[in-house]
Formats: C-alpha cells, sequence, structure tokens
C-alpha cells in the first residue's frame, strides 16, 4: 500500500521564478491538502483540494495555486517566488468522508535564491 | 481567527518516565484534534487522533480531550529515546472534509537516556 508520495525532493530557485510541485495521495484517498512549514513553525494550511476543485483556502497570496487530477494527484503552483516562500511544502492525503485524518508525504524542500 | 498553542520547549524527560504534552486552541467550533510526531528534517506522523471529551489510549499514547477548557494533551508512558522529535498539536473545525488543520509550533521533547 502506497503511502504518499511527493517530487521532487528538493529544489532551487530563484527570486521571480516559478515553482511547480507534484504530489500522489495515499492509495484510497480522495482529498489533498498543501502546506507550507517554515524552519521552526508549524505546518500553515494552503489549501485543500477534492474532486479537482479548491475546497478551502489558507491566508496565502494568489500567487499560490493548485490543481487536483481525475486519478486524485495534485499540483502546487507558486509563482514570482520570494525569499519568504523557502521552506517545506508538505502535501498530505485524506478521505473526504472521514474526520479529515491526515497523513503527509515526505515534503519539498524548496529555496529560494 | 483560529490559534493553536503549545510550549515550544525542549521539554526534558528522562528514560522510563511519563511525557506529557499540552496544547489550548482558540476556536470553539473546533470538532477533532490530532498529535504528529516530527523528527528533525522529516515530515509530520500522525499518531493519535481525539474527537469525544474524556481519555483515548493507544499502546504508550494517551490522548486527552476538554472541550469546556480547550485543551488537548497527549501523555507518552514508558518514554524512550527514540520518542525525542516535536510533537504538533493539530486541531480541525468542520469535523470532515472542507477544512484544512491549524497547527501549533510543536513542543521539543528529549528524552533523556
Amino acid at each position: 500500500d502506497a503511502g504518499v508520495t511527493q517530487s521532487p525532493t528538493h529544489l532551487i530557485k530563484t527570486r521571480g521564478q516559478q515553482v511547480t510541485l507534484r504530489c500522489s495521495p495515499k492509495s484510497g484517498h480522495d482529498t489533498v491538502s498543501w502546506y507550507q512549514q517554515a524552519l521552526g513553525q508549524g505546518p500553515q494550511f494552503i489549501f485543500q483540494y477534492y474532486e479537482e476543485e479548491e475546497r478551502q483556502r489558507g491566508n496565502f497570496p494568489d500567487r499560490f495555486s493548485g490543481h487536483q487530477f481525475p486519478n486524485y494527484s495534485s499540483e502546487l503552483n507558486v509563482n514570482a517566488l520570494l525569499l519568504g516562500d523557502s521552506a517545506l511544502y508538505l502535501c498530505a492525503s485524506s478521505l473526504w468522508a472521514d474526520y479529515n485524518e491526515q497523513f503527509f508525504g515526505p515534503g519539498t524542500r524548496l529555496t529560494v535564491l | 481567527q483560529k490559534e493553536v498553542e503549545q510550549n515550544s520547549g525542549p521539554l526534558s524527560v528522562p528514560e522510563g518516565a511519563i511525557a506529557s504534552l499540552n496544547c489550548t486552541y482558540s476556536d470553539r467550533g473546533s470538532q477533532s484534534f490530532f498529535w504528529y510526531r516530527q523528527y528533525s528534517g522529516k515530515s509530520p506522523e500522525l499518531i493519535m487522533s481525539i474527537y469525544s471529551n474524556g481519555d483515548k489510549e493507544d499502546g504508550r499514547f494517551t490522548a486527552q480531550l476538554n472541550k469546556a477548557s480547550q485543551y488537548v494533551s497527549l501523555l507518552i508512558r514508558d518514554s524512550q529515546p527514540s520518542d525525542s522529535a516535536t510533537y504538533l498539536c493539530a486541531c480541525e473545525y468542520s469535523g470532515g472534509g472542507a477544512d484544512g488543520l491549524t497547527f501549533g509550533k510543536g513542543t521539543h521533547l528529549i528524552i533523556q537516556p
């Protein structure tokens, strides 16, 4: 039973560039949530996707956008990168009908120079 | 605004003793509560979920919830050095779908051999 997978593991970009991160949810899960975790902080909710629609969004600018595909996998896109976007980006999968027990992938470490 | 507060620690506990981790939350509408363990450089791992007032036990872990006091705790019995990690408390408002988790900053736990 495959767990949550994310790619790439690490990424280095420069200010102003755009980045796409990818996530495949755990087998049987239909909901994907994205979080940003800065060093020494807890994860912060970016947005959640279910049935290929963004269902809820946290307090992030519209430079952050996403997509969910029919196979439930998801992408996170960040445009016009800022130094402050450097963080660990976590994807979590869950079942929509459940009490939202979310299981995290290994994360993508993004460094913006 | 939903907030989750945790003492950042470090909390130092001798091996074999009980480690007690605490968390308070601001949103009375929160319905689901989770404890995650995060080792340095890794992603959060779900260890306990609790939805009703009272205690919930799973092996060496006991989660406690008091909605009237807006208080969640995690007890770890017979602490082992491998329990040394950051423990994140998280709350969810809706109790099913369409909501992201709100995390505290985490408590750094050190189990002394």
